[in-house]
């Protein structure tokens, strides 16, 4: 079965580059999805199939995936994109949705 | 659109049963996997576990002996169904849709609608 681990935090100031990371062995037989969580709020698919974007999400928001790790990279981030990431896979060995332990994302 | 509403007590007692339920409202056709996840206080995205469309289900093996999910078409309703819930099952409650894509020979698959939440407190 997968474990997926993530960082805890990332903090980056408005403008810049955020980049989230989630690895997991044989992550690369899976496809990764990302979602947001600001404080109060349902979470929220920003990324799935490893790159997609739903209609809605900025093209700010991408992912990729490379081995046994996905990113979520975040270009030009605002105020606004502070909140809990979390990757999430399903497993198909066992048809499991496994998440990540999610990161942090502030904003300075 | 689907939209979907959660609903049950905010408070049960420990060693009780939380039963929720989350009403789908928008096209209930075309359904794939209705899903429940929850964050308890402090803590990340946990799977609680999915009926699907046909009435199958699948839970996580670490809450499988006190969980049950249902589904209801023709109430547009699903359900969970926690069994002698501790202390740390204090969490928020989510209802989710977990959506299957078919690629070529593959399956692919995300949660593309949720609920907004809905707080379950176990305290005596």
């Amino acid at each position: 079965s997968f474990v997926l681990t993530q960082p805890p935090s990332v903090a980056v100031a408005p403008g810049e580059t955020a980049r989230i990371t989630c690895e997991g062995d044989n992550l690369g037989t899976a496809v990764l999805n990302w979602y947001q969580q600001r404080p109060g709020r349902a979470p929220r698919v920003v990324i799935y199939f490893d790159r997609d974007r739903p209609s809605g999400i900025p093209e700010r928001f991408s992912g990729s995936t490379s081995a046994n790790t996905g990113t979520l990279t975040i270009n030009r981030v605002e105020a606004g994109d502070e909140a809990d990431y979390y990757c999430q896979v399903w497993d198909d060995s066992s048809d499991e949705l496994v998440f990540g332990g999610g990161t942090k994302l502030t904003v300075l | 659109q689907v939209q979907l509403q959660e609903s049950g007590p905010g408070l049960v007692k420990p060693s009780e049963t939380l039963s929720l339920l989350c009403s789908v409202s928008g096209d209930f056709l075309y359904t794939d996997y209705w899903t429940w996840i929850r964050r308890p206080p402090g803590k990340g995205l946990e799977w609680i576990g999915y009926v699907h469309d046909s009435g199958s289900t699948k839970y996580n093996p670490s809450l499988k002996s006190r969980v049950t999910m249902s589904v209801d078409k023709s109430k547009s309703q699903f359900s969970l169904n926690l069994r002698s819930v501790i202390a740390a099952d204090t969490a928020i409650y989510y209802c989710a849709r977990v959506t299957e894509v078919g690629i070529l020979n593959s399956y692919y698959y995300y949660v593309d609608v949720w609920g907004k939440g809905t707080s379950v407190t176990v305290s005596s």
